[in-house]
């Protein structure tokens, strides 16, 4: 089975730095993505790691490491609009092909 | 990023009718689409997989028979919700896979009355 762990709340203050962590337990494993997903609103693609290091993207910023298990996104320069539920998916190869498997989320709340 | 469109956005229903939910590749084509069900301050979890021409796989605990889908085309899959009851309102979102990255419609959000 597959077992995807994050912290379940987070909050931060504006202009500041959160790391949000992801550990995972997983057969097949084919990559690792980060989504946000606003309340009522479909998830939104952020980072996807399929190597170990560290992917940045503008204020975004995700790190893997296979070995243990183990990812995190980083959100530097915080702003409001960042409140939302960050989402942790990992990608495993089965006999029916790629298949997508959610955490829980965890939901950052970002104060003034 | 690639465009899925997912429609309608929400809807109502009375109990015992059938819902379709159509979830469309703009810009690329698919020949796998994926249908997940969120519950509210729940995460998404994954109902069925939709292969284009072929039958679909349907995750454990997920009724083919109720959740009927067809993949008919490259860039088009269907979700019918058959005989919804209050138990099946839920937020409905699709999604498709676009060179290994996996793009989200924006979600259908059903309620039975």
């Amino acid at each position: 089975g597959q077992n995807i762990d994050q912290p379940t709340e987070m909050t931060a203050t504006e202009g500041a730095i959160v790391q949000i962590n992801c550990t995972y337990q997983t057969s097949g494993f084919n990559g690792l993505f980060w989504y946000q997903q606003h309340a009522g609103e479909a998830p939104t693609f952020l980072s996807y790691n399929v190597l170990d290091g560290l992917e940045e993207k503008g204020r975004f910023s995700s790190f893997l490491s296979r070995s243990k298990g183990y990812s995190y996104l980083l959100l530097k320069e915080l702003q409001m609009k960042d409140s939302a539920s960050y989402l942790c998916a990992v990608s495993r190869i089965t006999g029916g092909g790629n298949k997508l498997t959610f955490g829980t989320g965890t939901q950052l709340k970002v104060e003034l | 990023g690639a465009v899925v469109s997912q429609h309608p956005s929400w809807v109502i229903c009375k109990s015992g009718t059938s819902v379709k939910i159509e979830c469309r590749s703009l810009d690329f084509q698919a020949t796998t689409m994926f249908w997940y069900r969120q519950f509210p301050k729940q995460s998404l979890m994954l109902m069925a997989t939709s292969n284009e021409g072929s039958k679909a796989t349907y995750e454990q605990g997920v009724e083919k028979d109720k959740f009927l889908i067809n993949h008919a085309s490259l860039t088009l899959s269907t979700l019918t919700v058959t005989s919804a009851h209050p138990e099946d309102s839920s937020f409905y979102i699709c999604s498709a896979r676009f060179q290994n990255i996996q793009y989200f419609g924006a979600g259908t959000r059903l309620s039975v009355l």
